[in-house]
């Protein structure tokens, strides 16, 4: 099965609502990694986490390894926020990056 | 910091015949690694280096697929007697350390015909 399972695989949202997305991991996940790539396919790094929580501008993520999930909260959602996010876990000893399959998002004005 | 610079950005191949994809690290960054993207598979693992130096191919097609890092500044990824389904975009990302915050490059897109 999926060693890190993303949901949900797609979502719409109207401009300045909020929500979030979730990764669950059958591995034992030590580090958590959030990209966002763009419609023009490049892969922009959100966050690196262990677990904890971190804040950027309009987007918070949280890692909890105990639970085996993290998580991506988007507030106020603006236009430039579409593309699809992936979550990556890797666990100790190995250098993987293991990712989800994405989610993608489509905000609408 | 011009990011991770990967050429060309777009490669049309025949059927058979060689690639070769070129990667230039954030300067500074002693883990390399590549990507295959396609529709149906989405991010597989190819290859990791660290500090030049091949730590793990797992993810590698045993045949036709290679990847040197011959120097710090650059790896380059080469697929011989390519076939339509090595199509893909092959993305390269680097980082400081391995587990560290992984930086990805624009892609190369590969078609094969």
């Amino acid at each position: 099965g999926d060693k890190v399972k993303q949901s949900p695989s797609a979502l719409s949202l109207q401009e300045g609502t909020n929500s979030a997305l979730r990764c669950n991991f059958s591995i034992a996940a030590t580090t958590v990694q959030w990209f966002l790539q763009n419609p023009r396919g490049s892969l922009m790094n959100l966050f690196y986490l262990v677990p904890g929580t971190k804040e950027n501008g309009r987007l918070k993520s949280a890692f909890d390894s105990k639970e085996s999930y993290s998580t991506l909260h988007i507030r106020d959602a603006q236009l430039e926020d579409s593309g699809t996010y992936f979550c990556a876990a890797s666990s100790s000893g190995s250098w993987q990056l293991i990712f989800g399959s994405g989610t993608q998002l489509t905000v609408m004005p | 910091n011009a990011g991770v610079i990967q050429t060309p950005r777009h490669k049309v191949t025949g059927k058979g015949q060689e690639a070769t994809l070129w990667c230039e690290p954030i300067s500074g960054h002693s883990a390399v690694f590549w990507y295959r993207q396609t529709i149906v598979q989405g991010l597989e693992f190819l290859t990791y280096f660290r500090n030049q130096a091949p730590i793990d191919d797992s993810g590698m097609p045993k045949e036709r697929f290679s990847a040197q890092m011959p120097n710090q500044s650059h790896s380059t990824l080469k697929i011989q007697s390519t076939q339509p389904q090595d199509s893909a975009v092959y993305l390269c990302a680097s980082s400081s350390v391995s587990n560290e915050r992984l930086f990805f490059g624009h892609g190369t897109k590969l078609s094969v015909l």
